[in-house]
C-alpha cells in the first residue's frame, strides 16, 4: 500500500528557513515525478514545485521561485523541500504528492505538515 | 494567465439528490482536468482524472464530463459521506497546475 509521510513543519519567524521531508513507500519511487502542494488556511490547494523522476528537472511556481528548493533521494525514497526567506503568506499545510504517469494530476497525497510563519 | 472558475461555491442538497459542480478554464486544456474531494483536516483525494476517468476505488456515483474549457463533476444519489469540499485542477503546458476555488457540498 503506497504511502507518503511528510515531516519537518513548525513555527518559524519571518525570514527563517525549514526543511520539509517526505518519505515514500509502497511503490517504485524512482519511476514517478513528485510535487509539493500547499494549502493556506481556508483556501484551495496551490501547486508550488515538482521534480522529475531522475531529479534532473525541477519547476517552481512564481510565488516561491528563488526561495524554495525541491530535491529527491532515489536511494532512500524521499523528497525534500527546503523553504527559506519565509513570509507570513507562506503559512500553510504543505503536502507531498505523486504525479501520475502522464504528469497531469496528483494521484496520491501525504497527510501534510503545517508551516506557520509568525513573529 | 490561467483562469479557472468553479461554481457554485456552496451547494446544499438532500440525500439521494443528483448534484453537479462546474469548472470553466482558460485556456483550452483538452481533457487535462481532475477532480478531488477534501474532508476537513485531510488531504485531497483524487476522484476523476482526464475529465472523465474514475480513479480506482472511487464509488461509481461520481462521474466527470466535458472537454476544452467546460467540465462538470456529477454526484448521483448523494450520500452523507459525500459531505466535503470539491476542487477541480487543470494542467496545461504553460502554467502547469492550477486548482479551482472549491465547492463545499452540504446535506
Amino acid at each position: 500500500q503506497m504511502q507518503l509521510v511528510e515531516s519537518g513543519g513548525g513555527l518559524v519567524k519571518p525570514g527563517g528557513s525549514l526543511r520539509l521531508s517526505c518519505a515514500a513507500s509502497g511503490f517504485n519511487f524512482r519511476d514517478y515525478y513528485m510535487a509539493w502542494i500547499r494549502q493556506a488556511p481556508g483556501k484551495g490547494p496551490e501547486y508550488i514545485a515538482y521534480i522529475s523522476n531522475s531529479g534532473r528537472y525541477t519547476h517552481y511556481a512564481d510565488s516561491v521561485k528563488g526561495r524554495f528548493t525541491i530535491s529527491r533521494g532515489n536511494a532512500n525514497d524521499s523528497v525534500t523541500l527546503q523553504v527559506s526567506s519565509l513570509r507570513a503568506e507562506d503559512t500553510a499545510v504543505y503536502f507531498c504528492a505523486r504525479l501520475d504517469s502522464s504528469n497531469s494530476h496528483f494521484d496520491s497525497w501525504g497527510q501534510g505538515t503545517v508551516v506557520t510563519v509568525s513573529s | 494567465d490561467v483562469q479557472m472558475t468553479q461554481s457554485p461555491s456552496t451547494l446544499s442538497a438532500s440525500v439521494g439528490d443528483t448534484v453537479t459542480i462546474t469548472c470553466r478554464t482558460s485556456p483550452n486544456i483538452v481533457n487535462y482536468l481532475a477532480w478531488y474531494q477534501q474532508k476537513p483536516g485531510k488531504a485531497p483525494r483524487l476522484l476523476i482524472y482526464k475529465a472523465s476517468s474514475l480513479e480506482s476505488g472511487v464509488p461509481s456515483r461520481f462521474s466527470g464530463s466535458g472537454s476544452g474549457t467546460e467540465f462538470t463533476l456529477t454526484i448521483s444519489s448523494l450520500q452523507p459521506d459525500d459531505v466535503a469540499t470539491y476542487y477541480c485542477q487543470q494542467y496545461d503546458s504553460y502554467s502547469l497546475y492550477a486548482f479551482g476555488q472549491g465547492t463545499k457540498v452540504e446535506i
